[in-house]
């Protein structure tokens, strides 16, 4: 089975920070990575699709990059409603496998 | 548009069967996909599985042969059925939509009790 290790489990950050939470795979996904964000007693919410594209609605700030087997979701400017759970998922092949997930709270 | 809607038991008793119906609304179960994850208590998600819109399933090996798929295109619904349930199946089930997973339903809490 292909390991999504992410990274950190826990980002405590201030509002108007720049934040980066990192997977790595365990094996080659290409671009079969999404990113997802939940919110406390809510279903997850995609952000960013093949690696690098914005889902549907999902603010500028947020941004998807690859670098080898790293791949990134990063936060150019936190705000107060992007405090948050967010998983990686890869869908490259069966079983999907999620990252461990990173609470992003604030300082 | 599109809808998922998850509904089961609350309440399940240890070395029973889980049965859980995703209804959805809004699109077609031959078209697209869709893939179970759940999510214990405080924990992170897990994917179980998938429905293919060819009729095909997909399963995590982790749940062997404990987990069944299957769906009536009819209804559109997919059904979840596990069995020999034990406490760390306690979780949040969820059904998502196709391999891109852009819509969720609610997801049911489901609670296996000794």
């Amino acid at each position: 089975d292909i390991q999504m290790t992410q990274s950190p489990s826990s980002l405590p950050a201030s509002l108007g920070d720049r934040v980066t939470i990192t997977c790595r795979a365990s094996q080659d996904i290409g671009n079969y990575l999404r990113w997802f964000q939940q919110k406390p007693g809510k279903s997850p919410r995609l952000m960013i699709y093949g690696a690098t594209n914005l889902a549907a609605g999902v603010p500028s700030r947020f941004s998807g990059s690859r670098s080898g087997s790293d791949y990134s979701l990063t936060i150019s400017s936190l705000e107060s409603e992007d405090m948050a759970d967010y998983y990686c998922l890869q869908s490259k092949e069966s079983p999907f496998t999620f990252g461990s997930g990173t609470k992003l709270e604030i300082k | 548009q599109v809808q998922l809607k998850e509904t089961g038991p609350d309440l399940v008793q240890l070395t029973q069967t889980l049965s859980i119906t995703c209804t959805v609304s809004g699109f077609s179960l031959t078209t697209y996909n869709v893939h179970w994850v759940r999510q214990p208590p405080g924990k992170g998600l897990e994917w179980m599985g998938a429905m293919w819109n060819g009729g095909g399933t997909d399963y995590n090996s982790a749940f062997k042969s404990r987990l069944s798929i299957s769906r009536d295109t009819s209804k559109s619904q997919v059904f979840l059925k596990m069995n020999s349930l034990q406490t760390d199946d306690t979780a949040k089930y969820f059904c998502a939509r196709s391999s891109a997973f852009d819509y969720w339903g609610q997801g049911v809490m489901v609670t296996v009790s000794s």
